[in-house]
């Protein structure tokens, strides 16, 4: 069972662009939602992450967004660029069960020039 | 600072043969944690390792094991390969195993034909 479910699968935005990928989850033991981000050929890197007592988090062009009543988060990318075409995958990580990380299954994202 | 180090990139299998796949960690980190991903599945966690201890186990059959050495590297063994074991398998090595701060590795793509 997937516990945490990600939309869009694929998603196409123009330079300059936003780019929002969305993610929920049912487990409220849930403490710690990284975001990352996959070239091909390449593992995922550590993009942003956040925790549920902040609502908002921003590091350059990337934003999270965490609504924990509505168990909803999402990545914002801010004037998306063609460099950031790859495949974003949202995880979460249970604080009651071990520490694996439990991942989105993931959003193919292509910036157009 | 050397990433983490899987080796082989690729292999291709056999039904019913056995594989193992090695990750080397950054130096000084203690966990190595192993996901495999696939298109279908996403990323889902096979086991992670702390001390040579495993310390986490996912929801896969006895024929996936794992062991970690005193130098910090690990291994993943898959016995009696099945075709659904085709799969990128990813090795992520972090200071304390607590899934904030993964590093992965570029993964293993094997192939079982």
């Amino acid at each position: 069972q997937q516990q945490v479910k990600q939309s869009p699968q694929s998603l196409i935005v123009q330079k300059g662009g936003i780019s929002i990928i969305n993610c929920a989850y049912e487990n409220t033991a849930f403490d710690y939602f990284p975001w990352y981000q996959q070239f091909p050929g390449k593992g995922p890197a550590l993009l942003i992450a956040i925790r549920p007592d902040v609502s908002e988090k921003k590091e350059g062009r990337f934003t999270i967004s965490f609504n924990k009543s509505a168990k909803q988060f999402s990545l914002h990318i801010m004037d998306s660029q063609p460099g950031d075409s790859a495949t974003y995958f949202c995880a979460a990580r249970p604080s009651n069960s071990g520490y694996a990380l439990n991942f989105g299954k993931g959003t193919s994202l292509l910036v157009t020039p | 600072k050397a990433g983490v180090t899987q080796t082989p990139r690729y292999l291709i299998k056999t039904r019913g043969q056995q594989v193992t796949l090695s990750c080397s960690p950054i130096s000084g980190h203690r966990s190595v944690s192993w996901y495999q991903q696939t298109p279908g599945q996403g990323l889902q966690f096979l086991f992670e390792y702390f001390s040579e201890t495993q310390r986490n186990k996912g929801n896969f059959p006895g024929r996936f094991s794992g062991r970690q050495f005193s130098n910090s590297r690990s291994e993943m063994n898959v016995s009696t390969l099945e075709l659904g074991d085709s799969a990128l398998y990813l090795c992520a090595s972090s200071l304390d195993g607590t899934g904030n701060g993964y590093t992965f590795g570029s993964g293993t793509r094997l192939t079982v034909v």
